[in-house]
């Protein structure tokens, strides 16, 4: 089983559509939870951070699970600008806190 | 100016020949890091290095080596460059905080094609 795992989609929604993804990850003693944007061809960006309260930032809202091991990303009122893939990381102390990635879930926003 | 650069960013060359791709940074990050990726893996840890003086195999480290000249300036070396090489390679940097992950900062990566 891959350490950090996600659906590569494609989901194809529409604009104005609420769309979640979901990441699990296998090391139950990860501590660290990211979520980046990755545009086609360009460098991935870091999108929010993963509190164990849950955080939301604007739109988004990315929620942690630690009894079943994945954390979600939220995406509200998507937007045209939102299509992208999207990254989870997952980092322990035991792995020297450097994030694993997962592959990308793929978003696409039509209008 | 960009943060963290990468040069070149792109780099068509043939099987047998020695390449070096360096990234230079101004966040004044000690941590910095190589990452491959490809098309269904993802991104995939090559080296990194803590400060100047610390230089860590990552997942996929064969073929490849690494200098860390500079707190600013990690390269990525590969000796003899195979087709399988061809990739998109990425160098990182984060701040080196206490008691958790750091965020990483990318370069706009490097396009690599091996013939």
């Amino acid at each position: 089983r891959k350490e950090v795992e996600q659906d590569p989609g494609p989901f194809n929604v529409p604009e104005g559509a609420t769309v979640a993804f979901n990441c699990t990850y296998s090391n139950s003693a990860s501590q660290s939870f990211f979520w980046y944007r990755q545009d086609c061809r360009k460098e991935p960006k870091l999108l929010m951070s993963v509190y164990s309260s849950g955080n939301e930032d604007g739109r988004f809202t990315a929620q942690l699970n630690r009894a079943s091991q994945y954390i979600s990303l939220l995406i509200r009122d998507s937007k045209l600008s939102d299509s992208a893939t999207y990254l989870c990381a997952v980092a322990s102390s035991g792995g020297s806190y450097i994030p694993t990635f997962g592959r990308g879930t793929s978003l696409i926003v039509h209008p | 100016d960009a943060d963290v650069t990468q040069t070149p960013r792109n780099r068509i060359t043939k099987t047998g020949k020695r390449i070096m791709l360096e990234c230079s940074q101004t966040k004044g990050h000690d941590r910095m890091y190589w990452y491959r990726q490809d098309p269904g893996l993802g991104l995939r840890l090559i080296y990194y290095s803590f400060d100047v003086k610390d230089i860590n195999k990552g997942e996929i480290s064969d073929g490849y080596s690494v200098s860390r000249q500079a707190q600013a300036k990690f390269s990525l070396s590969l000796e003899s460059a195979i087709p399988n090489q061809t990739a998109l390679y990425f160098c990182a940097t984060s701040p080196n905080l206490a008691g958790g992950a750091d965020t990483q900062y990318f370069g706009p990566g490097t396009r690599l094609t091996v013939l």
